[in-house]
């Protein structure tokens, strides 16, 4: 059975960092990319970032650029996400997200439960 | 304002059928097949309902379907039941700046 468990999320300050992490089971790891996918509070889904299953290649939505880096860890079946920076509008529940191949192409064919960050002083 | 456009919200009543529209654009929708549906009940997380436009994945019924025309993607429901009433997202690989662009979402209400 395939989970997906997201761990990290929290209140911090505006300005501050945060490191989520995302233990993955049931599958092949290094075999898929992985992506974050964010929903604001009463909000829609919003792709964050994405990481193939070598870890070779990422990518970032305009809005996270410069600030947030994705990075994956095949020996831990872990994936992470280091938040820099943070602004408020960063506030929302941060979902681990699995891609259905080796290379994201951004289509989730199972999702954790969600982590929660808030950002605000 | 989200890339790609769905309507706000559906109704139907038991039974009947739906269809929940999702217009892109030649960057999205038009030029790729990587199209996905999927459904959000209140506080749970998204579950994958469609992708490549018009697969299931194993395991989701068969009275959900896509269908992709031109720059508009569409989910359609048939036989309505009361668990049905989620949220349901489109959305689509992009050869914008960003990888993956969602739609808004859309309100399904089961009467």
């Amino acid at each position: 059975e395939v989970q997906l468990l997201e761990s990290g999320g929290g209140l911090v300050q505006p300005g501050g960092s945060l490191r989520l992490s995302c233990a993955a089971s049931g599958f092949t790891f290094s075999s898929y990319a992985m992506s974050w996918v964010r929903q604001a509070p009463g909000k829609g889904l919003e792709w964050v970032s994405a990481l193939s299953g070598s870890g070779g290649s990422t990518d970032y939505a305009d809005s996270v650029k410069g600030r947030f880096s994705i990075s994956r860890d095949n020996s831990k079946n872990t994936l992470y996400l280091q938040m820099n920076s943070l602004r408020a509008e960063d506030t929302a529940v941060y979902y681990c997200a699995k891609d259905q191949e080796v290379a994201a192409a951004g289509q989730f064919d199972y999702w954790g439960q969600g982590t929660l960050v808030t950002v605000s002083s | 304002q989200s890339a790609l456009t769905q309507p706000a919200s559906v109704s139907g009543s038991p039974g009947q059928s739906i269809t929940i529209s999702c217009t892109g654009t030649s960057s999205d929708v038009v030029g790729y097949n990587y199209v996905s549906w999927y459904q959000q009940h209140p506080g749970k997380a998204p579950k994958l309902m469609i992708y490549d436009v018009s697969n299931r994945p194993s395991g989701v019924s068969n009275r959900f379907s896509g269908s992709k025309s031109g720059n508009t993607a569409s989910l359609t429901i048939s036989g309505l039941q009361a668990e049905d009433e989620a949220d349901y997202y489109c959305s689509s690989y992009t050869s914008s700046s960003t990888l993956v662009v969602f739609g808004g979402g859309t309100k399904l209400t089961v009467l």
